[in-house]
């Protein structure tokens, strides 16, 4: 497995702001994702974090919106962007650690409350 | 898209009572992975399956891979309250993509 931090854990912000969200792995990996936990539903993917080139974004979810950079095989983040009440949910990254097969360890998520 | 159905939505059970879980799906999949979830953490990896068939022990939890690659099974023996959490099946799809069932929400009762 892998030792995943994000930063900040939880934040709460006003809406039409912006939320840079960090994610840290202690070794690298092959493959870094986001996904969205709303309140009390199952995690959705929103993109996959590609080292070196632009993400790649799931239905629904668009690079204006949440632009995501991946510099080196061990970080990521995530921005929420203009954020409104509908954006309050739990930012998730996710990683495939070199030689792992097919599976995904999380880090410990960004709380988000949006006013 | 992909639907994974897990049901029921909770349940409630008496520590020391064993509890079994299913994760069902129209499609084939080649990978079934399940996660607990404790409140205000992310998600941990319990067992990861790779094999139709495969039966896969992590301690007190033992997993299987349906034959017929469209289901699995968690099944949780002697509870205790620390099983408490939400229970989620995964599967891999294209690009090491994973869906999520919408998990069940166990409770034990000391």
């Amino acid at each position: 497995s892998a030792v995943i931090s994000q930063k900040p854990s939880r934040d709460i912000c006003q809406r039409g702001t912006s939320l840079t969200i960090q994610c840290q792995v202690d070794s690298q990996v092959t493959m870094m994702f986001w996904y969205r936990q709303q309140p009390g539903q199952s995690l959705t993917l929103i993109a996959t974090a590609n080292q070196g080139s632009e993400a790649t974004y799931e239905s629904g979810f668009v690079i204006d919106k949440f632009p995501i950079s991946r510099p080196n095989l061990t970080f990521s983040t995530l921005t929420v962007s203009n954020m409104s009440p509908e954006d309050s949910s739990i930012y998730l990254c996710s990683v495939t650690p070199t030689g792992a097969q097919e599976t995904q360890y999380f880090g410990p998520g960004t709380r988000l409350l949006v006013l | 898209g992909q639907q994974l159905n897990q049901s029921p939505q909770s349940m409630f059970i008496q520590e020391g009572e064993d509890v079994s879980m299913n994760c069902t799906s129209s499609s084939i999949f080649n990978t079934w992975l399940w996660y607990k979830q404790d409140p205000g953490e992310g998600p941990v990896l319990l067992i990861a399956l790779y094999k139709a068939g495969e039966l896969t022990s992590n301690g007190r939890l033992t997993a299987q891979f349906g034959i017929t690659r469209k289901d699995s099974f968690l099944n949780i023996s002697a509870s205790i309250p620390s099983d408490v959490g939400i229970y989620f099946c995964a599967v891999t799809g294209a690009n090491s993509k994973l869906t999520f069932g919408k998990g069940i929400t166990l409770s034990v009762r000391p």
